[in-house]
């Protein structure tokens, strides 16, 4: 089935600094992935829509200076949050959908664990 | 975007199956049905999607009445290895990313 790679796991950083997180499409080719944040024991936030080739789309009051999305190729989806702060801790999951949804659904990556020290 | 609404939790035993009910009155007419499975620290795994009527795969069964506002996923013999969260998602086809994820049913399997 369709696999959707995420990298890297998990993150510790410190305040201020920029941390990059990739989410690949290891045997398809995705022109849109998408970005989730996940607080503890809450559900999953859409953030924004990555789209192969242009500009991103951000859900509202999602900040995109702040998390910068860059979707270069067809396999390939980054995620930089910028300047980053203890209250951007969160889990972080991108997802693309593989040919027919009805059969896959959106795959989703195994998600980052950002903690920001 | 439809709005979905799901018990919070339920618990049930190992052997046993079990019925998880999602409430979407507001489906429209081109959405579709998909049901997520989500342990923690992990990103969620698609369980199944469906339209109308019934749908089986080799995990779990999706019945969905005609008049579409509602959907009941199926376990069969669930396992300790079931407990997760599960989470009812409606949205078009082409652009379920873009549904929004509710708030889930945090499923506990007893031995």
């Amino acid at each position: 089935g369709a696999v959707v790679s995420q990298h890297p796991s998990w993150v510790i950083c410190k305040s201020g600094t920029s941390v990059k997180i990739e989410c690949r499409s290891l045997d398809f080719q995705a022109t849109t992935m998408f970005w989730y944040r996940q607080f503890p024991k809450q559900s999953l936030m859409l953030m924004a829509t990555s789209n192969e080739g242009s500009k991103a789309t951000y859900e509202q009051g999602v900040e995109k200076d702040k998390f910068l999305i860059n979707h270069a190729s067809l396999t390939l989806s980054t995620l930089t949050v910028t300047s980053a702060h203890p209250e951007d801790s969160s889990f972080y999951i991108c997802s693309a959908r593989a040919g027919d949804s009805t059969i896959y659904g959106y795959t989703f990556g195994s998600g980052t664990r950002l903690t920001v020290v | 975007l439809a709005k979905t609404t799901q018990p919070i939790s339920m618990d049930s035993y190992e052997g046993q199956e079990v019925n998880i009910t999602c409430s979407h009155n507001n489906i429209a007419t081109n959405d579709y049905i998909t049901w997520y499975q989500q342990f923690p620290s992990q990103g969620p795994r698609f369980i199944i999607q469906g339209y109308k009527t019934k749908v089986t795969n080799e995990v779990a069964s999706l019945f969905i009445p005609a008049d579409r506002k509602s959907s009941t996923l199926s376990l069969p013999r669930v396992s300790l290895s079931d407990t997760a969260v599960y989470y009812c998602l409606v949205g078009k086809n082409t652009n379920a990313g873009k549904s929004t994820f509710g708030d889930g049913t945090t499923l506990t399997v007893k031995p």
